[in-house]
């Protein structure tokens, strides 16, 4: 059965560093979303891909958050530097139709 | 804008009994609503979704849930606990905006804990 994968699953990093996390979405599917999950929260949406383009970064913190989606297919969101705050985790989903499909995530522990 | 609201943070229930989660939603526009499981450390599941087809909408592991307008409700629920059904789940309502551009809000979830 075909899945959304994330790299890494876990990550460690000391304030000001600067992380990336991958997101691999299941084949043919052309939305692409980043969330992030604060311990005890429901996620919530960072940015939304259609193919490559960006559909909704309202709630990227821009001023260290980016991400993109180059050719379409595989993402990445980077953090740069990050903040005691990050720490939580990032999910990635990909949609079909009226369903998403999330990965298994990244859990950010900044330190 | 849209937003669900989930009553109860924390649900215990005992094997076998009734499970019940509470979902309320707020849309302005005719809703499309999920319910996702999340196990420690993973990503989230689909249980099951309403796109306006039947009110009652059966899921997988023997979840069901109904839609219900008059109450703007969407409560998940599983005759028999079973220990493995414990987990955090997510309420969660979208609508599309135009095709492509759907979101998902999430509730702030409820931790199912199964007594023995």
């Amino acid at each position: 059965e075909a899945e959304v994968a994330q790299s890494p699953r876990y990550k460690i990093t000391e304030k000001s560093q600067a992380v990336a996390f991958w997101c691999d979405p299941i084949s043919g599917h052309a939305t692409l979303y980043w969330y992030r999950q604060i311990l005890g929260q429901g996620p919530e949406l960072l940015v939304q891909f259609q193919d490559e383009s960006v559909v909704d970064d309202s709630q990227l913190p821009k001023d260290r958050f980016s991400a993109e989606r180059l050719k379409g297919v595989d993402s990445t969101l980077k953090i740069q530097p990050a903040e005691l705050g990050d720490s939580a985790m990032y999910l990635c989903a990909s949609r079909l139709i009226n369903e998403q499909f999330f990965g298994p995530g990244t859990r950010l522990t900044v330190l | 804008a849209q937003s669900v609201t989930q009553l109860g943070s924390h649900v215990s229930v005992s094997e076998g009994a009734l499970v019940l989660l509470r979902c309320n939603y707020s849309s302005s526009v005719p809703p499309y609503l999920f319910w996702y499981v999340q196990y420690p450390n993973q990503g989230l599941q689909l249980l099951l979704k309403y796109t306006s087809a039947a009110t009652l909408v059966k899921g997988i592991n023997g979840f069901e849930a109904e839609f219900k307008k008059s109450e703007t409700s969407f409560h998940l629920t599983k005759p028999s606990a079973h220990m493995s059904d414990a987990a955090e789940y997510f309420c969660a309502v979208s609508y599309a905006l135009n095709f492509g551009n759907e979101k998902l809000t999430f509730g702030t979830g409820t931790r199912l804990t199964i007594i023995p």
